[in-house]
């Protein structure tokens, strides 16, 4: 367990619903990252924030991606209308910048499943 | 953009030593990680290198050269619970000094 928390675990949905899901980081952590994994694969950047502020997003994230960290602590992922090729393995992860490595901690992943 | 390559699949026995190598092209380097991530669970941090050469730690040591664009990790003593996939990532000196770039991972298979 390395303290950073993803709720839920699995989710399941069908084709063109929405889904949310939440991350909570190290508490005294001040980055927050999402990234998106598939079987195989290697995690795939999405976006990231310091604090409150987002400060970078890839161009995987489309619009129907959208993230948020209200107040600098947890943070949501929500994807709208979903598709089958948005199945995946999504990571949240935090460092604390400030540090020589800041090395980012991993949660364990929200399964999406989009049938 | 990053190219990060890596063996997809490895094989060893208990007790050996593997090595596991990862060659990177980048724009701007700012660091190289090696991260362990099991079936089913979060990437979990194994090692760290910015400048060249061995960092060692316990039974697990990671190598860097710059120069060629290169690392290895390095298992000794290998157990059974080494069985899993191992990521190289790359940290750039884009804007974001954060995101980290992942290769594709190489999966250890570790037998009796």
């Amino acid at each position: 367990d390395t303290g950073v928390s993803q709720n839920p675990r699995h989710k399941i949905t069908k084709r063109g619903q929405n889904v949310t899901f939440r991350c909570d980081p190290i508490s005294e952590h001040n980055r927050l990252y999402w990234y998106r994994q598939t079987l195989g694969q290697g995690p795939e950047f999405l976006t990231y924030f310091q604090n409150e502020a987002q400060l970078e997003k890839s161009r995987l994230l489309s619009d129907r991606f959208s993230a948020e960290r209200p107040k600098g602590s947890f943070s949501t992922l929500e994807i709208q209308r979903t598709e089958q090729g948005d199945s995946a393995m999504y990571l949240c992860a935090s460092s604390l910048v400030g540090q020589e490595v800041y090395e980012q901690y991993f949660g364990p992943g929200t399964r999406l499943t989009v049938t | 953009g990053q190219n990060i390559d890596q063996p997809t699949e490895m094989t060893a026995t208990e007790g050996a030593i593997v090595q596991i190598n990862c060659t990177y092209q980048t724009s701007g380097f700012n660091g190289l990680f090696w991260y362990q991530q099991h079936a089913g669970e979060a990437p979990t941090f194994l090692s760290y290198n910015v400048l060249d050469g061995l960092e060692e730690k316990g039974r697990f040591s990671s190598f860097l050269s710059r120069s060629k664009g290169y690392s290895y990790l390095l298992l000794k003593e290998l157990q059974m619970k080494d069985s899993a996939s191992y990521l190289c990532a790359v940290r750039d000196r884009g804007s974001t000094l954060g995101r980290l770039y992942f290769g594709r991972g190489t999966q250890l298979t570790v037998w009796p």
